[in-house]
């Protein structure tokens, strides 16, 4: 268990719809990070939030939107699905202050099939 | 300016030998590099870091060889095992003041170790 908890692990759903995936950083992490993993894509950076506020803005879509809670959990909110949104949605934490050894954590993901 | 450049996409490894991933940057404002080991259907996770002041960190069967003139950097896996088989990338980051920003990873490379 890396601490940051994604939900749900696996998400089937139609063209045109709207789904919400949640994550939980790692205790005391304040940085949220929202990627994307497809089989031609890599892991692409759609979004950071900093306790509360957006900081970074990636490829992200204006289908897709994405807010962090004052209790800093994340929702990554995507809408007007497509075939291609089908991918990994991974979310990220990472610590104010020293990177080396605590660096970025991830969580396990959430599968997301558009059908 | 933002791309990570990651190579091999492929390799394959006997047991007990060296795997060598290499990647190359642009961005000389980048200060972090990590490497991530990802198992198929789990998140990428924190496999070895390092900053620019050194050239090389080593952990275990795992070293980070840094050439920042160059900006280049490269993963040895030393006695390479079975286990290793997973899919590894490099990042990049730019940590500006105590937050930090986000990850910009390279393509990955798929490792098979055979017995």
């Amino acid at each position: 268990d890396s601490g940051v908890t994604q939900t749900p692990k696996h998400l089937i759903t139609a063209t045109g719809q709207r789904v919400t995936l949640r994550c939980s950083p790692r205790s005391g992490d304040l940085s949220v990070y929202w990627y994307q993993q497809s089989l031609d894509q890599g892991l692409q950076f759609l979004i950071q939030y900093y306790n509360g506020e957006e900081r970074a803005k990636g490829n992200i879509l204006e289908r897709f939107s994405a807010q962090q809670f004052p209790d800093l959990h994340s929702e990554l909110n995507l809408s007007s699905l497509e075939l291609g949104d089908s991918a990994l949605y991974f979310c990220a934490s990472s610590p104010r202050g020293e990177l080396l050894n605590y660096g970025y954590t991830f969580g396990s993901g959430t599968r997301l099939t558009v059908v | 300016q933002q791309q990570v450049k990651q190579s091999p996409q492929s390799l394959i490894v006997q047991k007990g030998g060296i795997s060598i991933i290499n990647c190359a940057y642009e961005n000389t404002a980048f200060d972090y590099f990590p490497w991530y080991q990802q198992f198929p259907g789990k998140g990428p996770a924190l496999l070895i870091a390092i900053r620019p002041d050194v050239s090389e960190k080593k952990e275990g069967r795992f070293t980070i060889s840094f050439n920042k003139s160059a900006k280049q950097f490269s993963l040895h896996i030393m006695d390479s095992q079975p286990g290793d088989s997973a899919t590894y990338f490099c990042a990049a980051s730019r940590s500006q003041g105590g937050a930090t920003n986000k990850l910009i990873f390279g393509t990955g490379t798929l490792l098979a170790v055979q017995p």
